[in-house]
Order: C-alpha cells, then structure tokens, then sequence
C-alpha cells in the first residue's frame, strides 16, 4: 500500500537530547512536509523540501533541523535549541495535486 | 502571505442534522483546495480534493464547494452521525508547493 510513515508513534526526551523523527514514503512524491500541532492550534509549517538535497525554512523552523538525502525519507531532528519541543509532530508528502499525511509522532519532554 | 479561516471552531449538532462548515482564504490565486479530518491523536485523512478549476466535489455523504473569487469553501455533511465527530481542517495549494491550513472545525454529533 502507498502512504507515508511516520515513526516511532510515542518519542520521550529528556531536557537538553537531540532527537530523530523519521518520516518515509513510497508515492514517489517530490514535495514533503513537517508541521507542528498543539492543542487548540492549527498546523504550523516548520519544513518543507521540494526535491532531493534541498529544503527550506517554514514558519517555525528554529530549534529543527532536517535533511533530504533520499526523495522518499525527510527526517526532522528536534534539536536542544527548540525550547517547548512538547507536541504532535506530522509528516506529508504532495504529488502536486493532493497531500497525504502520516499518523503522527507525539514529542513529550521529561 | 495566505491565511485560512474556519469557522465555526467548533459545534455540536444532534444526529441527523445536516453540518456546514465554512473556509474562506485570503489570496484567492489558489490551485486546489483539500478538506481533511482528524481524530484525536491521529494523523489527517483527506476526505475530498477540490481543483481550481471545478465548483465542487462529492463523496458518499459529503459535499464541497468552492468559490475561488470570494475565497470560501463550504463542506457538507449530510444526515450527521456519531461517526462524524472529528475536526475537520481546510487546506489551500498556492504559490510553489505551499500548503495553508485554517484550525479546523470541532464537530460533535450528539447521539
């Protein structure tokens, strides 16, 4: 089946680790995505690469970082530097038309 | 910079009734328009994908519009069920692979 995963479901960290979300999709996709959720927000766009080795900065992207060495994989590390990293995290991918999104990584601080 | 508004943030109707649910956008130079729901916890499903060049979409029991020159979308549900309880977020394609998405609409459907 097509579609995008996100992994692991449940991350813990603790104060002042790096950590690695990973997101990989098999739909051949060029355009993928990382938004941010908190409770009552919407989503917040923190990168975003439109091809292979190349990425930009969304709205929020201080304290992240990201890379995309593989069209189909698009990891975002939530650095130390990201001062309330505590949220859910979603991954998407667009062919150009339509978005898909995996189910979500959900960061807690501890 | 696009911005995407959805009201109302959130609602509860009785089984049944038939949900509106509103999107309107700032830039009206859009080139898709999709509706989304989640459920807590989850990640978003698309439920329909509306081109700029169409007025509308529908799916079973759900119905889209769009009107790019007065920058809204409107989603339909019809004969609401408990099952339809989600929020349901509003997405606008613009620019060079850039995504909006409005806070989405809280919905409730009350057995």
């Amino acid at each position: 089946d097509g579609g995008i995963t996100q992994s692991p479901k449940y991350l813990f960290r603790k104060e002042g680790q790096n950590v690695t979300l990973s997101c990989e999709q098999n739909l051949n996709h060029d355009a993928m995505y990382w938004y941010r959720q908190d409770p009552g927000q919407g989503l917040r766009l923190i990168y975003y690469s439109q091809i292979v080795n190349d990425f930009q900065k969304g709205d929020i992207a201080e304290g992240y970082s990201v890379s995309r060495e593989k069209k189909e994989s698009f990891p975002l590390t939530v650095t130390s530097a990201q001062k309330n990293p505590t949220a859910f995290y979603l991954c998407a991918s667009d062919g150009g038309t339509e978005a898909f999104f995996g189910q979500g990584t959900r960061l807690t601080v501890v | 910079k696009q911005e995407v508004t959805q009201i109302p943030a959130a609602l509860s109707v009785p089984e049944g009734e038939n949900l509106v649910l509103n999107c309107s956008f700032t830039d009206s130079a859009i080139y898709n328009l999709q509706w989304f729901r989640q459920d807590p916890g989850k990640g978003l499903t698309s439920l329909l994908l509306i081109q700029s060049s169409q007025r509308e979409q529908t799916s079973g029991r759900l119905n889209a519009s769009l009107d790019k020159s007065s920058g809204r979308s409107t989603l339909y549900i019809a004969a609401s069920q408990p099952g339809d309880s989600a929020t349901y977020l509003c997405a606008v394609f613009y620019g060079n692979n850039r995504l909006a998405f409005g806070k989405g609409n809280q919905v409730v459907v009350i057995p």
